[in-house]
């Protein structure tokens, strides 16, 4: 069965800090996903990553996935206030879409 | 507004009874997909279909069915209710793409309480 393992689960920064979420997964697939959620709100897609190597950046957040390693990552520069959510990456198998447990994170002044 | 429509949006109810969750996809999509979103288990796949007929099967339930209909719309049945399933239930859509990008529009969510 899929597997995906995101850590830390919890994430309490200060601004303009850098951070770094991780994503494993236990099978092979070269399509992973990145969504945020705010609080009390649903999931909107931050990032498609579709092959080995792929990188994808927006404002302060970067993503990239590594198939090889079964890992994605998702780091955080300069970290502001706007930022604090939940952040899930979820991995596609043939449309079997997994999510992982979701990071949370918060960001204080 | 995603294009993803679900209702209720909050539902309040007693254990033992049945509930009926719809939701309509975004126009053009044709799979629509159903999470559970509780506090303690994060968001946890139900069930998939693809224009009518299931395609991926999660952590459900023997209480729970679902179905999606010739109009692609899709419903989630919660039958002998426990405390245990009062969550967000959020229902999801997209192209279904074979290749490429299979990126997932959710709804608002529908929120149950069983009390």
């Amino acid at each position: 069965e899929l597997k995906v393992e995101q850590n830390p689960l919890f994430l309490s920064m200060q601004e303009g800090k850098n951070y770094t979420i991780y994503c494993n997964y236990s099978t092979t697939s070269d399509r992973l996903y990145w969504y945020r959620q705010d609080p009390g709100k649903s999931l909107e897609s931050l990032f498609v990553l579709l092959s080995n190597g792929a990188v994808k950046q927006e404002g302060r957040l970067m993503a990239s996935l590594d198939t090889k390693a079964r890992l994605s990552t998702l780091h955080i520069t300069a970290a502001v206030h706007d930022l604090s959510a939940t952040y899930f990456c979820a991995v596609d198998i043939v449309n079997d879409m997994r999510f992982g447990a979701g990071t949370r994170l918060t960001v204080k002044p | 507004d995603s294009g993803v429509t679900q209702t209720p949006k909050h539902l309040i109810t007693a254990t033992g009874q049945r509930v009926t969750l719809r939701c309509s996809p975004r126009s053009g999509d044709l799979s629509v997909y159903w999470y559970q979103q509780s506090l303690d288990q994060g968001l946890q796949f139900l069930i998939q279909y693809y224009n009518g007929e299931e395609r991926a099967k999660g952590n459900i339930l023997e209480r729970f069915s679902a179905q999606q209909f010739p109009d692609l719309h899709s419903e989630l049945n919660l039958s002998s209710l426990e405390l245990g399933d009062s969550a967000l239930y959020f229902c999801a859509s997209s192209v279904a793409r074979v290749l490429g990008a299979n990126v997932l529009t959710f709804g608002a969510g529908s929120r149950l309480t069983v009390l």
